[in-house]
């Protein structure tokens, strides 16, 4: 059974700061991963998608990582800001096709002015 | 573009009382599905459809049903409210399930059972 883990749970950071939230999944037999955000009261938003053939994926200030092999991720986020705090969770993609996923439970983020 | 959108927002039910969730979207995508977020958990997938007519079970199938009579609809059914069914549930679509389409989500459902 595929579990999906995220480290920490809550970090808090000053702003400015370069962060990475960890993810790791117990089966190296995914489809593909994807990392979104949560604002508080809200649904999730997409922020990168890796598929499985791909280690890395770039948006703007953020970069996902994935190594299938020893079944983690990574978001890097650079020079962090107020406006990034939120929960970001991790989700893999089983089987043929990626609506059948498996969440991590979440990093809540706080950057502190 | 309204993308993904639920209703009700919110609603509080008495246990043994039934219910549908709405979902509905408007980009014409193939594939939709039922998750619910618990504290601590994460999301967990309840009911999923990869178009009109067909439908499958999640993670977390059991006191839940759903149909898909339209490519736009979605409906969740509570059966029987129970208080372990307290959560927000998000409805979510994406396109061809291709791999490389991202997923997006309607703002959630929060259900509390009495």
């Amino acid at each position: 059974k595929q579990e999906v883990t995220q480290i920490p749970a809550a970090l808090s950071v000053p702003e400015g700061e370069n962060l990475v939230l960890n993810c790791s999944f117990t089966d190296s037999a995914i489809y593909n991963l994807q990392w979104f955000r949560q604002d508080p009261g809200k649904g999730l938003t997409s922020l990168l998608l890796i598929q499985s053939s791909q280690r890395e994926q770039t948006s703007g200030r953020l970069n996902a990582s994935l190594d299938k092999s020893s079944g983690r991720s990574t978001l890097y986020i650079a020079a962090s800001q107020p406006g990034d705090s939120a929960t970001y969770l991790c989700a893999v993609g089983l089987h043929g096709h990626n609506n059948d996923m498996r969440f991590g439970a979440g990093t809540r983020l706080t950057v502190k002015p | 573009n309204a993308g993904v959108t639920q209703t009700p927002k919110f609603q509080v039910l008495k246990t043994g009382q039934s219910m549908t969730l709405q979902c509905a979207q408007d980009m014409n995508h193939e594939y939709m599905s039922w998750y619910r977020q618990d504290p601590g958990m994460g999301l967990r997938l309840i009911h999923y459809s990869v178009g009109a007519g067909i439908t499958d079970q999640g993670e977390v199938p059991n006191g839940y049903n759903v149909s898909r009579s339209t490519t736009e609809d979605f409906p969740l059914r509570l059966l029987s409210a129970a208080p372990s069914q307290t959560s927000v549930y998000f409805c979510a679509s994406l396109s061809s399930g291709q791999g490389a389409d991202t997923q997006y989500f309607g703002p959630g459902t929060r259900l509390t059972v009495l």
